[in-house]
């Protein structure tokens, strides 16, 4: 089955961590974005990228960083330098002009 | 940038009623609409989309309409059931954006039996 896949589900980080999200997609999509959501508001962009090793800032990516070493992958790190991290976070691909495709999301807590 | 409200916040119906959910959009260039159902704990899916060269959409119990002039569109659920119970987001996005969506702040749909 063809899809999106995002991990871990859960995820817990100390303060001063630095900690990686998973995000993998078999669609053969080119695009791929890492997006923010907190609770009652909308899907704010982290990251995302249109091609193999080239990423672009979205609105809130102080504090996070990503690579897209292969056209299937698109890991986001949140680095110690986001001030709050606890979010539910979300994985989506696109191919072209279409709809994005999400993946189930990873909740990250800082303890 | 664009920017994108959505109404109301919050929508609580009686089953078998309709709901109607309202978003507006800044960026007369956009041109494309889709409508995301997010479940608890899920990834959000899409339910239905309109592009700038039609003014309505149909699929079921679901329609969007869309009025460029206003820069407005509107999700309409007919018929509702306590499993249209969910977070409903709307988004605008453009070609020419690398496919950068802007979303509403989302509706939480109650659907009460």
């Amino acid at each position: 089955d063809g899809g999106i896949t995002q991990s871990p589900k859960y995820l817990f980080r100390k303060e001063g961590q630095n900690v990686t999200l998973s995000c993998e997609q078999n669609l053969n999509h080119d695009a791929m974005y890492w997006y923010r959501q907190d609770p009652g508001q909308g899907l704010r962009l982290i990251y995302y990228s249109q091609i193999v090793n080239d990423f672009q800032k979205g609105d809130i990516a102080e504090g996070y960083s990503v690579s897209r070493e292969k056209k299937e992958s698109f890991p986001l790190t949140v680095t110690s330098a986001q001030k709050n991290p606890t979010a539910f976070y979300l994985c989506a691909s696109r191919k072209g002009y279409t709809e994005a495709f999400f993946g189930q999301g990873t909740r990250l807590t800082v303890v | 940038g664009e920017n994108v409200e959505q109404h109301p916040s919050t929508l609580s119906v009686q089953e078998g009623d309709s709901a109607v959910i309202k978003c507006t959009y800044s960026d007369s260039a956009s041109n494309y609409f889709p409508w995301y159902k997010q479940e608890l704990g899920k990834g959000p899916q899409l339910i239905i989309d309109i592009r700038s060269n039609v003014g309505e959409k149909k699929d079921q119990r679901i329609a969007v309409t869309l009025n460029k002039t206003a820069k407005h569109f509107s999700l309409h659920i007919t018929e509702t059931q306590p499993e249209d119970s969910a977070v409903y987001f709307c988004a605008a996005s453009k070609g020419t954006n690398a496919g950068k969506s802007t979303f509403g702040d989302g509706t939480t749909l109650t659907v009460k039996p």
